[in-house]
């Protein structure tokens, strides 16, 4: 089946840092990709769809500036958390569709902690 | 806007079988999913059902599927300890392909 991998798996930062999460498609090529976040005990939020070569689509209330997305290839999406806070501190997940797949592959999630 | 409801917990003894639900509220879904989640881990897809088809089955996975009541059902026949996990039911847009998950059944297995 596909796989899709994340980078770091998880990462500590002091507040005000800026940190990048790697989403890769190892075998397939990834149109579309997602970025999710998910709270302690919570569900998984979408937080934005990214297309490959063209500007990611935010959803409602998540801040384009603070979570920047790129999708510069057809295998990989960045998530750089801008200016770390710690209510940034979060399990964020990708995930990544192909065009000959109905479904999407998720990631293993990064874990990120601000200090 | 979109809602997806399940029950916070459920829990089993071992052998038993388990029914999880979900409720939804976009008619216009094509694709329906259930996900695991094992602590600190991403999701593990475990089977989805056509929003045309009224059941799918797969080893001992059952889903049933009600579009009238928007109301779907993971059934897991013989659970075992390793079920124990999160699971995530989710409805897909059929125009964005975006997820809308619900809010998650911890299913604890008693041995």
């Amino acid at each position: 089946g596909a796989v899709v991998s994340q980078h770091p798996s998880w990462v500590i930062c002091k507040s005000g840092t800026s940190v990048k999460i790697e989403c890769r498609s190892l075998d397939f090529q990834a149109t579309t990709m997602f970025w999710y976040r998910q709270f302690p005990k919570q569900s998984l939020m979408l937080m934005a769809t990214s297309n490959e070569g063209s500007k990611a689509t935010y959803e409602q209330g998540v801040e384009k500036d603070k979570f920047l997305i790129n999708h510069a290839s057809l295998t990989l999406s960045t998530l750089t958390v801008t200016s770390a806070h710690p209510e940034d501190s979060s399990f964020y997940i990708c995930s990544a569709r192909g065009d000959y797949y109905n479904e999407q592959f998720f990631g293993p999630g990064t874990r990120l902690t601000v200090l | 806007g979109e809602d997806v409801e399940q029950s916070l917990f459920l829990s089993v003894r071992e052998g038993d079988s388990s029914v999880i639900n979900c409720t939804y509220t976009d008619s216009s879904s094509t694709y329906l999913y259930w996900y695991k989640q094992e602590p600190g881990a991403g999701l593990q897809l475990l089977t989805y059902i056509f929003s045309n088809m009224d059941m799918k089955q797969d080893q001992r996975l059952t889903v049933l599927l009600n579009k009238k009541d928007k109301h779907l059902s993971l059934r897991i026949a013989d659970t075992q300890t390793g079920d124990s996990a999160i699971y995530f039911c989710a409805e897909e847009d059929g125009a964005t392909n975006k997820l809308i998950f619900g809010t998650g059944t911890l299913l604890a297995v008693q041995p």
